[in-house]
């Protein structure tokens, strides 16, 4: 079974529009971690935001937000006021706890890829 | 820049061949992620190595092997090497195992002709 799923393969948003990028995950470890990346066409990834399992609060940093739902197990991504350079693929992630307590590695979802328009 | 450097960028080789897949982490970053991104298959996690020692292992082929050295850089050596391998290889590295993130090098897109 899928552990990351995320239903949008494409989306589009005007410029200057908030967007929501979906993202559910499957896990029965009560810690765990979820992480989502921004990937551009030049092919690197990079780190946007995470949220624990404990944390109370949404995470949030700059333009980027984690709408963490936990009952619901999902972890949306709400990026604010769109620019275009935030077109690219979006990939939801998660860590959990295995091989004797070591936190795992990153199991990625297929991604979304965001294209924003002027 | 993540800090993370990979090398080469871009290799293009025949099948059959082997090639090595060279990796540093950043400065203090003691585990070593190994990633294979392909169109069909997504972002695949391969090999975990930690101050050295392997730590965890995923969809990672018998032809396929990894190491990390004293100096905590890490090498994958890809053999026997098939059409199917043409992908995106990816090195990452974090401080230790906990949740912290991971920082991703640029990637090596290999070829395989």
């Amino acid at each position: 079974a899928q552990k990351i799923t995320q239903t949008q393969p494409g989306m589009f948003v005007q410029e200057k529009e908030a967007v929501t990028l979906d993202c559910t995950y499957d896990t029965s470890d009560p810690s765990y971690g979820l992480f989502w990346y921004k990937q551009p066409s030049s092919g690197e990834m990079i780190f946007l935001i995470y949220q624990g399992s404990y944390d109370q609060q949404n995470a949030t940093e700059g333009r980027y937000s984690l709408n963490f739902q936990k009952a619901r197990k999902s972890a949306n991504l709400v990026i604010s006021a769109s620019q275009l350079g935030d077109s690219a693929m979006y990939f939801c992630a998660m860590r959990e706890v295995n091989y004797g307590g070591s936190q795992g590695n990153l199991i990625f979802g297929k991604g979304t890829k965001l294209s924003v328009k002027p | 820049d993540s800090g993370v450097t990979q090398t080469p960028k871009h290799l293009i080789t025949a099948t059959g061949q082997r090639v090595t897949l060279r990796c540093s982490p950043r400065s203090g970053d003691l585990s070593v992620y190994w990633y294979q991104q392909s169109l069909d298959q997504g972002l695949q996690f391969l090999i975990q190595y930690y101050n050295g020692e392997e730590r965890a292992k995923g969809n990672i082929l018998e032809r396929f092997s990894a190491q990390q050295f004293p100096d905590l850089h890490s090498e994958l050596n890809l053999s026997s090497l098939e059409l199917g391998d043409s992908a995106l290889y990816f090195c990452a590295s974090s401080a230790g195992q906990g949740f912290e993130k991971l920082f991703f090098g640029s990637g090596t897109q290999l070829s395989v002709l």
